[in-house]
C-alpha cells in the first residue's frame, strides 16, 4: 500500500522559493503513475498545482505560469515541488498525491503540510 | 475548459441518506469523475470513481454506505445510514488534456 509524506519548510519569505518534497513508500516511483501536487488555502477548496509522470513528463496549472517546477529523484523514490516568487497567496496546505497513468482519478493522498509565506 | 459545479452545502439527519451532486459542463458531459472526502482538519481521502455508465468503483476500505451513480452530465455521491463521521467536505475531481480539475466542494452537515 502506497504511503505519501510531504516535508519542507513551513515558512517562506515573500519573493522566496517554496520547496517541498514528497517521500513515496510502498511503490516504486518509476511505476506507471502521475505524481501530483495539490494545494488548499486555509478555508478554501482544492487547487491542482501540477504533476510529473513516471516518464518525467510534467503538467502544471496554467494559472501558476512558469513559477512551478516538479521533479523526480528516482534514487530516493521521491518527487519535489518548487514554486518561485512566492507571495501570501501561496500560503496553503500542500498535498502530494498519486494518479494512475491512463486514469483520471487521484487514488492516494499524503496528509499534507502547511506552508506560510510571510516576512 | 472543463468545469465541475457543486452546491456549496448539503445537510441530512443522522441515519438518513443524502445525495451530493457534481455537474459537468455541457462540453464535457460524458466525462468520468472521482469523489474525495475531507474531514475537518484532515487531508483528502479518495472515495470512488464514477464513470458515465452509472457504475462506480470504490477505493480500499470505503464502507458500503457510500455509492456513486450518474445521469447525463450529473455525477452523484450517495451516502446512506449517515453517521456523524460523514460530516465533511466532498470534492469531485477529474482530468482532461493534462489538467486536473476540482469542483468547489460540498460541505455536508449531519444534523
Amino acid at each position: 500500500q502506497v504511503h505519501l509524506q510531504e516535508s519542507g519548510p513551513g515558512l517562506v519569505k515573500p519573493s522566496g522559493t517554496l520547496s517541498l518534497t514528497c517521500d513515496v513508500s510502498g511503490v516504486s516511483i518509476s511505476r506507471s503513475y502521475w505524481w501530483t501536487w495539490v494545494r488548499q488555502a486555509p478555508g478554501k477548496g482544492l487547487e491542482w498545482v501540477g504533476e510529473v509522470s513516471h516518464r518525467d513528463i510534467t503538467h502544471h496549472n496554467p494559472s501558476l505560469k512558469s513559477r512551478v517546477t516538479i521533479s523526480v529523484d528516482w534514487a530516493k523514490n521521491q518527487f519535489s515541488l518548487s514554486l518561485t516568487s512566492a507571495t501570501a497567496a501561496d500560503t496553503a496546505f500542500y498535498y502530494c498525491a498519486r494518479r494512475p497513468d491512463g486514469d483520471y482519478e487521484i487514488d492516494s493522498w499524503g496528509q499534507g503540510t502547511l506552508v506560510t509565506v510571510s516576512p | 475548459q472543463l468545469v465541475l459545479t457543486q452546491s456549496p452545502s448539503a445537510s441530512a439527519s443522522l441515519g438518513a441518506s443524502v445525495k451530493v451532486t457534481c455537474t459537468l459542463d455541457s462540453g464535457h458531459s460524458s466525462f468520468a469523475i472521482a469523489w474525495h472526502q475531507q474531514r475537518p482538519g484532515r487531508g483528502p481521502r479518495y472515495l470512488m470513481k464514477v464513470p458515465n455508465d452509472g457504475s462506480h468503483s470504490k477505493g480500499d476500505g470505503i464502507p458500503d454506505r457510500f455509492s456513486g451513480s450518474s445521469a447525463g452530465a450529473e455525477r452523484y455521491l450517495t451516502i446512506s445510514s449517515l453517521q456523524s463521521e460523514d460530516e465533511a467536505d466532498y470534492y469531485c475531481q477529474t482530468w482532461v488534456s493534462g489538467i486536473q480539475v476540482f469542483g468547489g466542494g460540498t460541505k455536508l452537515t449531519v444534523l
